[in-house]
């Protein structure tokens, strides 16, 4: 079945460094969406990418999708200590269904 | 507050027993999704309904898990005989129907605990 995997598993940064998360699939990835979790929340959606070579910016975050559709990526310029929690790339996947196919996340921890 | 809304936030049961949760989606959404998700981990999918329909089932969702939406608006998700196993977070998510954006919308969740 589908797998997406996400690098790093785990980022510990000083405050006002630089962070990058990388997803990777094995397959074509029809979207991609990246999802944030404060530690003890729940999923709160960022952002959607479709297009190939897709580059979109959220104040201090930068999305990209691949070229060829198999891998994106989500940069934090500056990190700040709001930043900490899981990052999840997702697909969502299956037609009509729209189910998300969560990647494995990367969890930020900022130190101030 | 407008959001998807689950009940309970915690659950604490014995090994056995059967355990019920409740979501209620945001009101004009029409397709509403159940996921799990263990420690460090990223959330698993479940189940979806669109509408009061249960379109798609995951291998993930045993014999002893049930869920329904029968109105088209909330959902129950029932365990039966609950295992040590079933410890999880259960989150339920929400989206519209139609369009590009596929955003999901997800509740805090119910913490199931199997002692």
């Amino acid at each position: 079945g589908q797998q997406v995997m996400q690098i790093p598993q785990y980022q510990h940064v000083q405050e006002g460094e630089d962070f990058t998360t990388y997803c990777n699939s094995s397959t074509t990835l029809s979207n991609i969406q990246w999802y944030k979790q404060r530690p003890g929340g729940h999923p709160v959606f960022l952002i959607q990418l479709v297009k190939s070579g897709e580059v979109k910016k959220q104040k201090r975050l930068t999305f990209q999708f691949g070229e060829a559709k198999k891998n994106s990526s989500l940069h934090i310029t500056a990190t700040q200590t709001t930043d900490v929690g899981t990052y999840f790339c997702a697909e969502a996947y299956g037609g009509a269904t729209n189910k998300l196919i969560f990647g494995t996340g990367t969890l930020l921890a900022v130190q101030p | 507050d407008t959001g998807v809304s689950q009940n309970p936030r915690h659950k604490i049961t014995k090994r056995g027993q059967n355990v019920t949760f409740r979501c209620d989606p945001i009101s004009e959404h029409n397709r509403l999704y159940w996921y799990r998700q263990t420690l460090g981990q990223g959330p698993e999918f479940l189940t979806y309904f669109q509408n009061e329909a249960q379109l798609e089932k995951s291998r993930l969702l045993s014999d002893r898990f049930s869920a329904e939406r029968p109105k088209g608006s909330f959902s129950t998700l029932e365990i039966q005989r609950t295992e040590q196993g079933d410890s999880a977070m259960y989150l339920c998510a929400s989206s519209q129907l139609g369009g590009t954006n596929t955003e999901a919308f997800f509740g805090q969740g119910t913490r199931l605990t199997v002692v």
